[in-house]
This record gives C-alpha cells, sequence and structure tokens, in this order.
C-alpha cells in the first residue's frame, strides 16, 4: 500500500529565510505526487504536482518540488518564506488508477517569525 | 467563480443521531471526492463518484457512512448513529473530469459527536 511520511510536525521559519518541507513516500511503481496547503479556515489548495518528466516542478507562490527516486522524496521548497505563507502543509500520492485517489501525509505547519 | 461548498459548515451531534453532509461542487465537474481528516491528521480517501456513479467507496469506515451523487451534481455523505470516532472534518473535493485533473475542495464540515 501506498503512504506518504512527513517527518516534520512543525517547522518554524524566519520571515525572508528559505523553506525545505520533507515529504518521503513509499509506493512501487512511478508515483503521482503533489503538495497542498491549507490555511485555517479554508480549503485545500494545490501548490503542484508531478507526473513525469522533469524531476523540478514548479507551482504556485513560488514554491518549488524536486522528485529524487532515488530517495524516494518529494520535497517542497520555497526560496524566501513570506509570513502569509504559514498554513499546513500536506504532501500526497496517488497511483494510477484513472483517478485520484489521493494518499495524505500527516501535515508539516508552518510558522513563520518575524 | 465559485468554488466547492459544504454546509453545514460545522455540526454539533449527540452519539446515536443521524447527520447529512453536503457538497456542492463546482459546476460542471463530474468528478467528486469525500475525505476524512480527523484531529491532526491528513486526510483520508472515503469515496469518489464520477457523475452519478460511486465508482470507488473503499474508503468508508463502516456501513454506518453512505454517500450518494444522485443526479451527478450535489453530493450527501451521511451517516447513521454517529459514534465519537466520527468526530473530524468531512471534505469535499471535486474535479472537472476523471484522470489525473486538479482536485478543488471545500472548506470542510467541522463534525463534533458527543
Amino acid at each position: 500500500a501506498q503512504s506518504v511520511t512527513q517527518p516534520d510536525i512543525h517547522i518554524t521559519v524566519s520571515e525572508g529565510a528559505s523553506l525545505e518541507l520533507r515529504c518521503n513516500y513509499s509506493y512501487g511503481a512511478t508515483p503521482y505526487l503533489f503538495w497542498y496547503v491549507q490555511s485555517p479556515g479554508q480549503g485545500l489548495q494545490l501548490l503542484l504536482k508531478y507526473f513525469s518528466g522533469d524531476t523540478l516542478v514548479q507551482g504556485i507562490k513560488g514554491f518549488e518540488a524536486e522528485f529524487k527516486r532515488s530517495q524516494s522524496s518529494f520535497n517542497l521548497r520555497k526560496p524566501s518564506v513570506h509570513w502569509s505563507d504559514a498554513a499546513e502543509y500536506f504532501c500526497a500520492v496517488t497511483e494510477n488508477t484513472g483517478f485520484q485517489k489521493l494518499v495524505f501525509g500527516t501535515g508539516t505547519r508552518l510558522l513563520v517569525s518575524p | 467563480g465559485a468554488g466547492v461548498s459544504q454546509s453545514p459548515r460545522y455540526k454539533v451531534a449527540k452519539r446515536g443521531q443521524d447527520v447529512a453532509l453536503r457538497c456542492d461542487p463546482i459546476s460542471g465537474h463530474v468528478s467528486l471526492f469525500w475525505y476524512q481528516q480527523a484531529l491532526g491528521q491528513g486526510p483520508e480517501f472515503l469515496t469518489y463518484f464520477q457523475n452519478e456513479a460511486q465508482l470507488d467507496k473503499s474508503g468508508l469506515p463502516s456501513d454506518r457512512f453512505f454517500a450518494e451523487r444522485p443526479e451527478g451534481s450535489v453530493s450527501t455523505l451521511k451517516i447513521q448513529r454517529t459514534q465519537q470516532e466520527d468526530s473530524a472534518v468531512y471534505l469535499c473535493a471535486s474535479s472537472l473530469a476523471g484522470g489525473f485533473e486538479t482536485q478543488y475542495f471545500g472548506p470542510g464540515t467541522r463534525l463534533l459527536v458527543l
């Protein structure tokens, strides 16, 4: 069965500093990978997704993620964090079943300090 | 344009009561998903509809959970004889088609069973 591990429950980053959120997945074949952000009272919003091709994926709000098959990882990065980036971030994986039956990690809460 | 809406936003139920949670997907979206998000966890897949057909209900926790989408638009998730362990946020998402179209999530319904 597929699974996703987000080892960091909380991360605090200073505003303007760089950010990397870790995600490791367990899946036999080539996974389809996603990062979502959830702000309080808001629905989950897709930041970026990887299906195939270039392993460095650009997303919205200045985020990017890199798929590394050898490490089973799909880490999310941002070069300069803004206070508005404070939220919960979820990594997710799905298999090629014809629709996105997403399996989510437990999330990483990002706190941004002034 | 309008996004995915869910109602009610909050629901308090006494143990043993039946509840019905409504999801209004984005107009024209063929695919509809329900997820359950327990406190401090990532969302977990419950069920998937393509138009009015329920193609996957493997994530429904028990036979007390029932979902329908009779006309291929609005969906209702019904929980019979609620238990305390049903307390969670129930998220609905829709996408334009099957395959790997982006899922757009609603704000969720927070259910508290006392």
